[in-house]
């Protein structure tokens, strides 16, 4: 596997279940990040792990949580999703040295999620 | 506050033609820039970025891109459109003191035969 890795790529489920999202990063990384995309709205960044500091967006609903055990892996966790939570989950990951970095975030292919 | 806005939701250009997407953007110091293409049901791919140095950057598939300070524009430009560049593009920018990406809405590409 080369890149940023995702799974599920789809995903459908009720409001009362509890799922989780995955994502790997095979490119030697330190930061790593939680994407929204809702069609013709800018990408909403949930949250960011960056230099084993986690930064997170305060309107994001409790209901996502994300975990991130090592500098490779990172989940989001849900549970009790809204229809309106329905959205492609993008996760990203680049190599951060300090307020001053510049490099590109790398993506995955994303996670469809339909809640019903 | 941080921002970027692409005027346009959808370009159409036909093939063989010049196509510029647009992009504009409201920080309050100096800006790092980046233009993203997604491909239907892919993530992000990143096609160039401006740090500082010469205000035209080139990048991938024959991509490159215009930095006005002046004007706060970033924009991207082709000088022969393919079939193969319809996609949707994605400006972004991030203040030299914050790693965080502020984006744009997207621009759909519609390149016809």
């Amino acid at each position: 596997e080369t890149g940023v890795t995702q799974t599920p790529r789809h995903l459908v489920m009720g409001m009362t279940n509890k799922k989780s999202l995955k994502c790997e990063q095979h490119l030697g990384h330190n930061a790593m990040y939680w994407y929204k995309q809702s069609a013709k709205k800018p990408l909403e960044l949930m949250f960011v792990y960056s230099l084993e500091e986690r930064v997170e967006n305060n309107s994001v609903p409790s209901r996502f949580s994300p975990e991130c055990p090592n500098s490779s892996h990172l989940f989001l966790h849900l549970h009790t999703l809204q229809p309106e939570d329905s959205a492609l989950y993008l996760c990203a990951s680049s190599q951060e040295s300090g307020g001053s970095s510049y490099n590109e975030q790398f993506f995955g292919p994303g996670t469809r999620l339909t809640v019903l | 506050a941080q921002s970027v806005a692409q005027p346009e939701d959808q370009v159409n250009v036909a093939e063989g033609n010049p196509l510029t997407v647009k992009c504009t953007y409201s920080v309050s110091g100096n800006p790092y820039l980046f233009w993203y293409v997604q491909y239907p049901n892919r993530g992000l791919q990143f096609l160039l970025k401006y740090i500082t140095g010469d205000n035209l950057v080139k990048g991938s598939y024959g991509f490159e891109a215009e930095f006005n300070k002046s004007q706060t524009s970033f924009h991207l430009k082709k000088p022969s459109a393919l079939v193969s560049d319809s996609a949707l593009y994605f400006c972004a920018v991030r203040e030299v003191s914050n790693y965080q990406l502020i984006w744009g809405a997207g621009t759909k590409l519609i390149i016809k035969p």
